[in-house]
């Protein structure tokens, strides 16, 4: 049973526009909500990260926005650079990291 | 460097045989975990361990072992390789209950059951 969707497996946005990556989860009594990024042939880095107790955390051209009633995460990156092209992952936190099954963006100039 | 190191990179494997698979960290995390990377499907948590001694299972644990003798070292073990195992595979590390902060993973090892 699926705890962390993200129904977008991809994703393609011009160079300098805003990319907007959704995320759904199922258990409202999860703590944190992370998004994280991968490059091909490397791990997971971590991007930036949202307290159940907050609605919004921005990290320059990063931002998450958190609606509990939906239980919807999204990644905004405005704007948009080629180097942002990547698989995406939300995850989940509790006493373990849940992922859902990733967005691959692709920001094209 | 500082960070979690897995070996090996790349591996074949028959199927039916047993092979290791290596992690260590030089962090001092208490908290380290094995994902394996499948198209379409995330990352999906194999084992996991809160500290030297303790383990336990995740989404998909059938197939694989491990142990945690040391807060280092967390090895994951297939005992009798089959072709479904074929995968990408991470190990991660955190200091425990830091969920905000996010865990540091490996570079991963690519494995190949024929």
């Amino acid at each position: 049973d699926q705890q962390v969707k993200q129904n977008s497996p991809s994703l393609s946005v011009q160079e300098g526009r805003i990319s907007i990556l959704n995320c759904d989860y199922t258990n409202s009594m999860f703590d944190y909500f992370l998004w994280y990024k991968k490059y091909p042939a490397e791990g997971p880095t971590f991007l930036i990260s949202i307290s159940s107790i907050k609605d919004k955390n921005e990290d320059g051209r990063f931002t998450v926005f958190l609606n509990k009633s939906a239980k919807h995460l999204s990644l905004h990156i405005v704007p948009s650079q080629p180097g942002d092209s990547a698989v995406y992952f939300c995850a989940v936190c509790t006493d373990k990291l849940i992922f859902g099954t990733g967005t691959r963006l692709q920001v094209f100039p | 460097n500082a960070g979690v190191t897995q070996t090996p990179k790349f591996q074949v494997l028959k199927t039916g045989q047993s092979m290791t698979l290596q992690c260590a960290q030089d962090m001092n995390h208490e908290y380290m975990s094995w994902y394996r990377q499948d198209p379409g499907m995330g990352l999906r948590l194999i084992h996991y361990s809160v500290g030297a001694g303790i383990t336990d299972q995740g989404e998909v644990p059938n197939g694989y072992n491990v142990s945690r003798s040391t807060t280092e070292d967390f090895p994951l073990r297939l005992l009798s390789a089959a072709p479904s195992q074929t995968s990408v595979y991470f190990c991660a590390s955190s200091y425990f209950g830091r969920g905000g902060y996010g865990y540091t993973f490996g570079s991963g090892t690519r494995l190949t059951v024929v």
